[in-house]
């Protein structure tokens, strides 16, 4: 059974500082991991999509890597602003499912 | 551009109660999905429709049910509803069954048993 882990739970910077939130799966065959971020009683949006045959994807000041063979994944937000706090949460689409497994979260505040 | 719409956004029933939770994904997407959030949870994978078949199947009670319909939006039935069913339910839709392809994610309808 799939099972995706985010460490820390809780994280707080300084706004303008860079950061990087962790990911890992203990299943490696995936079809691709989707990092999401929900605000407070809000839906999800989603942020990035790596394909399992991608190395990282990059949008914006965000930057995601996929290594696979370890089960792992981070997410590089460059120059953190106030408006990126949020929650962020990694899932993975497992070979042969339509579903995906969701890490537990990261909950970000940046301090202004 | 169009996103992901659900109706109600929220809803408040009795235990014992029946909801229907509505789910119109982007146009042109074949593929819906459930997920139930329940609080301070990571969202749950229910059940998916792919071309209005079921094609995956999570963790979702019996007392529940769902169907794709030929205009591709999905209804979720709920009936018996207990206190635990109190979440956030999502729909999600995507573009082909293949598995390579984005989940986009709606606003979500909140629902409280009491």
């Amino acid at each position: 059974k799939q099972e995706v882990t985010q460490i820390p739970a809780a994280l707080s910077v300084p706004e303008g500082e860079n950061l990087v939130l962790n990911c890992s799966f203990t299943d490696s065959a995936i079809y691709n991991l989707q990092w999401f971020r929900q605000d407070p009683g809000k839906g999800l949006t989603s942020l990035l999509l790596i394909q399992s045959s991608q190395r990282e994807q990059t949008s914006g000041r965000l930057n995601a890597s996929l290594d696979k063979s370890s089960g792992r994944s981070t997410l590089y937000i460059a120059a953190s602003q106030p408006g990126d706090s949020a929650t962020y949460l990694c899932a993975v689409k497992a070979a042969g499912n339509e579903k995906l497994t969701f890490g537990t979260g990261t909950r970000l505040t940046i301090i202004p | 551009a169009a996103g992901v719409i659900q109706s109600p956004r929220h809803l408040i029933k009795e235990k014992r109660e029946t909801a229907t939770l509505k789910c119109y994904p982007i146009p042109r997407h074949d593929t819906v999905y459930w997920y139930q959030q329940g609080p301070g949870q990571d969202p749950q994978f229910l059940i998916s429709f792919y071309e209005k078949m079921q094609s995956d199947k999570g963790s979702i009670p019996d007392r529940f049910s769902a169907q794709q319909f030929s205009d591709y939006h999905s209804e979720l039935n709920m009936s018996s509803l207990e206190l635990g069913d109190s979440a956030l339910y999502f729909c999600a839709s995507s573009f082909g069954g293949g598995g390579e392809e984005t989940q986009y994610f709606g606003p979500g309808t909140r629902l409280l048993v009491l």
